[in-house]
């Protein structure tokens, strides 16, 4: 059981936008930032969106990411094929003294 | 370029201990946190340990609490994860992943793992 939790899947189709999202507490992403990740199977995760919503040098503007209270978002807008991959937020936790990640979202590109 | 580059996984028996590396080069080493996640076959990733960029304090999972140290020496630009007491349950791809600075937390560079198998 992830301290942040995510739905297991997620789908859409080329051009659609999609929106993953990640529940936490006031301890985790109710205090501090949170980060996302993209990993293709087989490979390593790779920064997507850090401090809520800020991206990498070289990731797109079609991602975005933000926060509410004690939940994240992920947004993906003119989906493609690349896109198809597993996603996890994560943030420190204050109460467990540990970074925690979401239990990760496959999605499927229709 | 900037990259982390893990080694020393394998097979080993439950109970035994082993010792992974990962080698980092084309940044300054001294100037980050590092850590380790893991990720057990078919599922998700888990945060195992981080070690600040000093080695002067050190976090860990309560699954690992008391089984694994995490160590690092700054003049060869290498952290390892001493891993103790090994169970079956450990078998992953284990991860070293760099933490900037005042970075929130954010891992930046991934290495692309050793695999770390506990059978009998």
């Amino acid at each position: 059981q992830s301290v942040l939790t995510q739905a297991p899947s997620a789908s859409g189709t080329p051009g659609q936008r999609v929106t993953i999202s990640c529940s936490g507490s006031s301890s985790n992403i109710g205090r501090y930032p949170v980060n996302w990740y993209r990993q293709v199977p087989g490979t390593a995760p790779k920064l997507l969106i850090y401090s809520n919503n800020r991206r990498p040098s070289g990731v797109p503007d079609r991602l975005s990411g933000s926060t509410s209270g004690t939940s994240a978002s992920l947004a993906i807008s003119g989906l493609q094929s690349e896109d198809e991959a597993d996603y996890y937020c994560s943030a420190w936790d204050d109460r467990l003294r540990a970074l925690v990640f979401g239990g990760g979202t496959k999605l499927t590109v229709l | 370029q900037e990259q982390v580059v893990e080694s020393g996984g394998g097979v080993v028996q439950p109970g035994m201990s082993l010792r992974i590396s990962c080698a980092a080069s084309g940044f300054t080493f001294s100037t980050h946190a590092m850590h380790w996640v893991r990720q057990a076959p078919g599922k998700g990733l888990e945060w195992v340990a981080f070690i600040w960029h000093d080695g002067s304090n050190a976090n860990y999972a309560d699954s690992v609490k008391g089984r694994f140290t995490i160590s690092r020496d700054n003049s060869k630009n290498t952290v390892y994860l001493h891993m103790n007491t090994l169970r079956v349950d450990d078998t992953a791809v284990y991860y070293c992943a760099r933490d900037p600075p005042n970075s929130g937390w954010r891992l930046d560079c991934w290495g692309q793992g050793t695999l770390v198998a506990v059978s009998s």
